[in-house]
């Protein structure tokens, strides 16, 4: 089983400032997706930015980017320009490529509040 | 499009009675998902469907609870005899397809047993 990790449970940022939140995870895979969600307080959870595994190449989504490091299991999002808007919790989430036993379904880390302060 | 909704968006019950939460997920997504969040944690997947067949279940996933996605639309969740442990958010999420598609997620249920 798949599990994912994130070991920040709490980032402050300055509002225009870069923060990065850190992620990593288990798998015996060789090929699947990441995410990172973005949850507003009392609000729904929305998608900011996905990674192919097979894809070396960084996916970067306008203030959002990634460091995906394939070998070490880790995959970072970075937010520059931070805005007020921004503040929220933040989860990496792992999809499996292969779903044909049946499986499919993202795998949540535990999540990272994510505060801007003006 | 008007995204994956749910209903009841919270409700309070008393031990030992039935709930039943609805989700409508967007009208072309063949695949819907339950998930359970609670305080602090991240969202822990519970079933999902691909149309109407029930592809998988989580060992989260006890006796008393049921999920139903009749004619591949619309799908419900149901608990039996609540206990206090039922208690968290229960999110129903939609995609077309696997892979890299976009996983859209509900506002969520938010479930309180006294």
């Amino acid at each position: 089983a798949q599990t994912v990790t994130q070991s920040q449970p709490e980032m402050s940022v300055q509002e225009a400032e870069t923060v990065t939140l850190s992620c990593t995870y288990d798998t015996s895979e060789s090929d699947y997706y990441l995410f990172w969600y973005k949850q507003p307080p009392s609000r729904q959870m929305i998608l900011v930015i996905r990674q192919e595994a097979y894809k070396q190449q960084n996916a970067t989504e306008n203030r959002f980017s990634v460091n995906f490091q394939k070998a070490a299991k880790s995959f970072s999002l970075k937010i520059s320009d931070s805005q007020l808007g921004d503040a929220a919790m933040y989860f990496c989430a792992y999809r499996s490529a292969w779903t044909g036993g049946g499986a499919d379904g993202l795998t949540f880390g535990k999540g990272t509040h994510l505060i801007i302060q003006p | 499009d008007t995204g994956v909704s749910q209903n009841p968006r919270h409700k309070i019950t008393k031990r030992g009675q039935n709930v039943t939460f609805r989700c409508d997920p967007i009208s072309e997504h063949n695949r819907l998902y339950w998930y359970r969040q609670t305080l602090g944690q991240g969202p822990e997947f519970l079933t999902y469907f691909q149309n109407e067949a029930q592809l998988e279940k989580s060992r989260l996933l006890s006796d008393r609870f049921s999920a139903e996605r009749p004619k591949g639309s619309f799908s419900t969740l149901e608990i039996q005899r609540t206990e206090q442990g039922d208690s968290a958010m229960y999110l129903c999420a939609s995609s077309l397809g696997q892979g890299l598609n976009t996983i859209y997620f509900g506002e969520g249920s938010w479930l309180t047993v006294v």
